[in-house]
């Protein structure tokens, strides 16, 4: 089995400042992760994915993750907050084994104050 | 323009009707999943599909059901048995099970 844990439902920044929005996970199988962005009344984006490769994933938008298995995390991060980064996040694992479904997290809104 | 288009956007019903939401895609994707957001609750899987023909439950397949006649198409019909079908609904795609998935915009679906 495995689950996706999003520690904070709600993160608040100042424009300009960074952006941390944390992700730990839990999988039987090797997984793959990602990280989604959706604004509001719309679908999801895709801003990054981790698939085995290079440990530190770089998306759009200034977007990056790192993945860390001793510590099962796979944090987000951003140097400096845009307003039109204001949105909700998602934090997603699949197994790459087994049923291959993927788990979403709660979602992290993120709050970009002027 | 290649993508997923779910349609309509909006769509009332009165309680008790069946309603079926439109998803298309022209990704030549195998995958296809359905999903129900509800605020505070992330996404919660309703029906997916591997392959043309085949679909499965998900986590909360009761009073839902889907169709794959054709690997551009799955439809979902939220019947009379939903207890609580207002939600927003979102369908997405992926080239198979271990890949990203690409959503469409979602339908918006109020009963009254």
């Amino acid at each position: 089995a495995q689950s996706v844990t999003q520690l904070d439902s709600h993160v608040s920044v100042s424009e300009g400042t960074p952006v941390l929005l944390r992700c730990n996970y839990s999988s039987s199988y090797s997984p793959s992760l990602f990280w989604y962005v959706q604004h509001p009344n719309k679908g999801l984006q895709l801003l990054l994915k981790y698939t085995s490769a290079a440990t530190l994933v770089k998306g759009i938008n200034g977007f990056e993750a790192e993945f860390k298995k001793s510590e099962t995390s796979f944090h987000l991060t951003k140097p400096s907050a845009h307003m039109s980064d204001a949105a909700e996040y998602f934090c997603v694992v699949i197994p790459l084994g087994g049923s291959y479904i993927p788990t979403f997290g709660r979602g992290t809104s993120l709050i970009v104050h002027p | 323009d290649g993508g997923i288009t779910q349609s309509p956007k909006y769509l009332f019903r009165k309680e008790g009707q069946n309603v079926t939401l439109s998803c298309e895609q022209n990704l030549n994707h195998d995958a296809m999943y359905w999903y129900r957001q509800d605020p505070g609750q992330g996404l919660r899987l309703i029906y997916y599909s591997q392959i043309v023909n085949d679909f499965q439950k998900g986590d909360i397949a009761e009073g839902y059901s889907v169709s794959r006649e054709k690997k551009e198409s799955f439809p979902l019909t939220v019947t009379s048995a939903q207890k609580n079908p207002t939600a927003f609904y979102l369908c997405a795609s992926s080239i198979d099970l271990s890949t990203e998935a690409f959503f469409g915009q979602g339908t918006r679906l109020t009963v009254v």
